[in-house]
């Protein structure tokens, strides 16, 4: 089953406007992770926060994590018709093995210029 | 960080046919990944590949359907066998880097549509 439930499961915004997606998941954590996916292209990471940071930076992406409530939100500012794909976030397991990420269902951002 | 060649980039295949997939990685790496994803849904891990062992299969998939090998530290290949129209997803291919803080780089995906 999957470890991480993004929502909304598609968001339609315009150029400018901010762009919020969260995630929850179940088990505890080493560290979160979000990855974009470009039109059923490969992933590309962006941004990771350990599991005892709650809140990260970069470029137009923040992204906090909540332990105790165990969800994660990814904000991407100032939004761009090319911020437009699938946005991912990953869990990496506490007390095992860091490579196995498991994935959720992803949220569908478009981004209409 | 790691640049992952993946091929081919899409197919189009007959059911009951088979294909195999292949993965290149510019770098030594212990790990690989092999990850479907079905249309619209989230990535399935279906198995960890390691050099020099046979690879780990999540629950689900199965060493005859999706025989994979791993001859050395920077190639693996996937073959989807007996296909059959539900086999039409994306696959992908994945490394990870890092020991505590894992980052995880994919090749752009097989799209495989079965007819």
């Amino acid at each position: 089953s999957q470890q991480g439930e993004e929502d909304p499961q598609a968001l339609s915004i315009q150029e400018g406007e901010n762009a919020t997606m969260n995630c929850s998941y179940k088990t505890s954590i080493n560290n979160l992770q979000w990855y974009r996916q470009n039109s059923g292209r490969g992933l590309v990471h962006l941004i990771l926060i350990r599991s005892n940071e709650r809140e990260k930076h970069s470029g137009r992406l923040r992204v906090t994590l909540d332990t105790s409530k165990k969800s994660s939100s990814l904000l991407i500012t100032a939004s761009r018709a090319a911020d437009t794909a699938s946005y991912f976030c990953a869990t990496g397991p506490r007390g095992g093995s860091n490579y196995k990420l498991t994935f959720g269902k992803g949220t569908l951002l478009t981004v209409n210029p | 960080s790691a640049v992952i060649s993946q091929k081919p980039s899409r197919d189009i295949c007959q059911r009951g046919t088979s294909l195999t997939i292949q993965c290149q990685v510019d770098s030594q790496v212990t790990m690989m990944f092999w990850y479907r994803q079905q249309p619209g849904q989230s990535l399935t891990l279906i198995a960890t590949a390691n050099q020099g062992s046979e690879a780990t299969y999540e629950s689900g998939f199965v060493i005859d359907k999706f025989p994979i090998s791993r001859p050395n530290l920077t190639f693996s290949t996937l073959t989807v066998s007996n296909m059959s129209p539900e086999d039409s997803s994306i696959y992908l291919c994945s490394v990870a880097v890092g020991f505590r803080d894992t980052e995880a780089f994919f090749g752009q995906g097989t799209r495989l549509t079965v007819v």
